[in-house]
């Protein structure tokens, strides 16, 4: 089992919809909780980051940690075709190296 | 300074031919991790320095994977007698305590 699940999606909206993408984790020492989202033949690039429980807004993005069932969730609202990449969820906490899901394509069509 | 740079951004090689990728990393960042990742899958972690010393090195890793950084500035990431499954985008990331990742674009290597 890998230490973090993420479905591959795709995942296919219109513009404007509300986005859930979800992933689980195995690692109960696990307290850090980012997403990121990629661009085709691009890096990773730091969305959201945050520690243990609870929920984070940042503009149209809120990440959620429910740590009691190791669920780990990226709301977009308004979504934009500019929304269009892999978001891929990732952790750490005892170790210093962050552990990433497989990633979900997501495609918000106009 | 705008960010990790990655050197080359694209490199075709033939199997059994060695290759060096460089990274440059965001100058006040102490953490430097080099990832892989193939096509459809997250990013595989491969190694870590702290400064210029290399702390942690994966068991996926073969002995034809090195990485070092001199000086705890650049680092490098060397394959030795490329196989086709080497194939991938080679990412590198630095940090400072642990707060967020930043990548680079990433160094796409085919092996033909």
């Amino acid at each position: 089992q890998k230490e973090v699940e993420q479905d591959p999606g795709p995942l296919s909206v219109p513009e404007g919809a509300i986005v859930s993408l979800n992933c689980t984790y195995s690692n109960s020492a696990f307290q850090y909780f980012m997403w990121y989202r990629q661009y085709s033949r691009k890096g990773p690039e730091l969305l959201m980051y945050t520690y243990s429980s609870g929920n984070k807004e940042d503009g149209r993005f809120t990440a959620q940690v429910d740590k009691s069932s190791k669920y780990i969730s990226l709301f977009i609202r308004d979504s934009q075709p500019s929304d269009s990449a892999t978001y891929l969820c990732a952790s750490f906490g005892n170790t210093d190296k962050l552990i990433f899901g497989t990633g979900t394509r997501l495609q918000v069509f106009p | 300074d705008t960010g990790v740079s990655q050197d080359p951004r694209h490199k075709i090689t033939k199997r059994g031919q060695n290759v060096t990728f460089r990274c440059d990393p965001i100058s006040e960042h102490n953490r430097l991790y080099w990832y892989r990742q193939t096509l459809g899958q997250g990013p595989e972690f491969l190694t870590y320095f702290q400064n210029e010393a290399q702390l942690e090195k994966s068991r996926l890793l073969s002995d034809r994977f090195s990485a070092e950084r001199p000086k705890g500035s650049f680092s490098t990431l060397e394959i030795q007698r490329t196989e086709q499954g080497d194939s991938a985008m080679y990412l590198c990331a630095s940090s400072q305590n642990n707060y967020g990742y930043t990548f680079g674009s990433g160094t796409r290597l085919t092996v033909v």
